[in-house]
């Protein structure tokens, strides 16, 4: 099963709206990281964020982290038509391999 | 830097063929992987290398080998194709393995009849 899952699975919003999403896991982490993948492309790493830090900021992105919860949040600010694509959290449960949820298909309207 | 590349694009077997899926990174990178991706769902790790000269098993290893040829190339081998493995086959690399960040190839489409 998938350590991390994403929610919602799909968004559509307007250019200018925040678009936020969700992501759980079952167990411990070291860091929690951020991808994104365009349609047709490879997955392009955003952000990371390690267990001891409970927010982090990079351009219009906002990543929380909520250990006790094992969740956290990624939030884009004003969209763009060009943030449209899927976005993954990936974990990595104390192994040496990163697991990555399902993701969720973020669709941004001109 | 080209980063991670892959070939080829984009293949279409036939159930039983085998092919290679080719790997290479530029950045000196330590650690490769190999993942799949079926539609609605995540990916899925089939194998990595954490050094040159080392691979482990992933999630989803069966009907996979594997072959780190050197620092930069991590190879991929269906040795009998099954409509299963129609998949898109992302390669990736890490300065080292599990918690580094990891930069993505452009993958290759496969299909299997």
């Amino acid at each position: 099963s998938q350590q991390g899952e994403e929610d919602p699975q799909a968004l559509s919003i307007q250019e200018g709206e925040n678009a936020t999403m969700n992501c759980s896991y079952k167990t411990s982490i070291n860091n929690l990281q951020w991808y994104r993948q365009n349609s047709g492309r490879g997955l392009v790493h955003l952000i990371l964020i390690r267990s001891n830090e409970r927010e982090k900021h990079s351009g219009r992105l906002r990543v929380t982290l909520d250990t006790s919860k094992k969740s956290s949040s990624l939030l884009i600010t004003a969209s763009r038509a060009a943030d449209t694509a899927s976005y993954f959290c990936a974990t990595d449960p104390n192994t040496d391999k990163l697991i990555f949820g399902t993701g969720t298909r973020l669709q941004v309207f001109p | 830097n080209a980063g991670v590349t892959q070939t080829p694009k984009f293949q279409v077997l036939k159930t039983g063929q085998s092919m290679t899926l080719q790997c290479a990174q530029d950045m000196n990178h330590n650690s490769m992987y190999w993942y799949r991706q079926d539609p609605g769902m995540g990916l899925r790790l089939i194998y990595y290398s954490a050094s040159e000269g080392t691979t482990d098993k992933g999630e989803v290893p069966n009907g996979y080998n594997v072959s780190r040829l050197n620092k930069r190339e991590f190879s991929l081998r269906l040795e009998s194709a099954a409509p299963s493995q129609t998949s898109v086959y992302f390669c990736a690399s890490s300065g080292q393995v599990g918690t580094d960040t990891q930069y993505f190839g452009p993958g290759t489409r496969l299909t299997v009849l």
